[in-house]
């Protein structure tokens, strides 16, 4: 069995100041890892993904995330939050290797960014 | 430009109308993927298409209704739905169906049942 938590609903930051965004993830075996995001009226679009190689995993628009195993935890994080960031971001786990079919998505959380 | 095309991008009906939402991809990908998006809700997934084979079907009610001709196009067939089917409904591919594989999504339809 899997699942995925998200432990923020929302989360508010000023233009220019770091992001951090939670995900703690429950896996029965190695677990492949993502973030995706998604801005109003839009799809869901990949940030970055793990997939057991290097623990910290860069992805697009200046966000990193870094799996750690130990606190089973896969947090996403922005040195310095743009506008153009506010939107939802969903931290996704799945099984490891071919044949599972369904990924486990968290709930989501809505960032905010003042000016 | 997304590599997956939702069609219609909003889409108001009766509970008795009969309609369908369709999706495309254009990236040469072998599986395809139908999800809702309700408010306050996780992703829930409907529907996976492996080469135009259904292998998932995660006790979706009858009256919606999946169809894949061919590795590019999926539909989504609607009838007889109920309010609380109002929702955005996701299609996304992935190169194969399996757990490392990222999945890109359409922009989705939304869905408002009178």
């Amino acid at each position: 069995a899997q699942s995925v938590t998200q432990l923020d609903s929302h989360v508010s930051v000023s233009e220019g100041t770091p992001v951090l965004l939670r995900c703690n993830y429950s896996s029965s075996y190695s677990p492949s890892l993502f973030w995706y995001v998604q801005h109003p009226n839009k799809g869901l679009q990949l940030l970055l993904k793990y997939t057991s190689a290097a623990t910290l995993v860069k992805g697009i628009n200046g966000f990193e995330a870094e799996f750690k195993k130990s606190e089973t935890s896969f947090h996403l994080t922005k040195p310095s939050a743009h506008m153009s960031d506010a939107a939802e971001y969903f931290c996704v786990v799945s099984l490891g290797g071919t044949g599972r079919r369904a990924l486990t998505f968290g709930s989501g959380t809505r960032l905010q960014v003042q000016p | 430009e997304t590599g997956v095309t939702q069609t219609p991008r909003h889409l108001v009906m009766g509970m008795t109308n009969k309609k369908s939402l369709k999706c495309e991809q254009h990236l040469g990908h072998n599986a395809m993927y139908w999800y809702k998006q309700s408010a306050k809700k996780p992703l829930e997934l409907m529907f996976v298409y492996s080469l135009e084979e259904r292998v998932e079907n995660n006790s979706v009610p009858s009256r919606f209704s999946p169809e894949c001709p061919n590795s590019s196009h999926l539909f989504l067939h609607l009838h007889t739905l109920q309010p609380e089917d109002s929702a955005l409904y996701l299609c996304a591919s992935s190169q194969f169906v399996g757990g490392n594989q990222p999945q890109h999504f359409g922009d989705g339809t939304r869905l408002s049942i009178l």
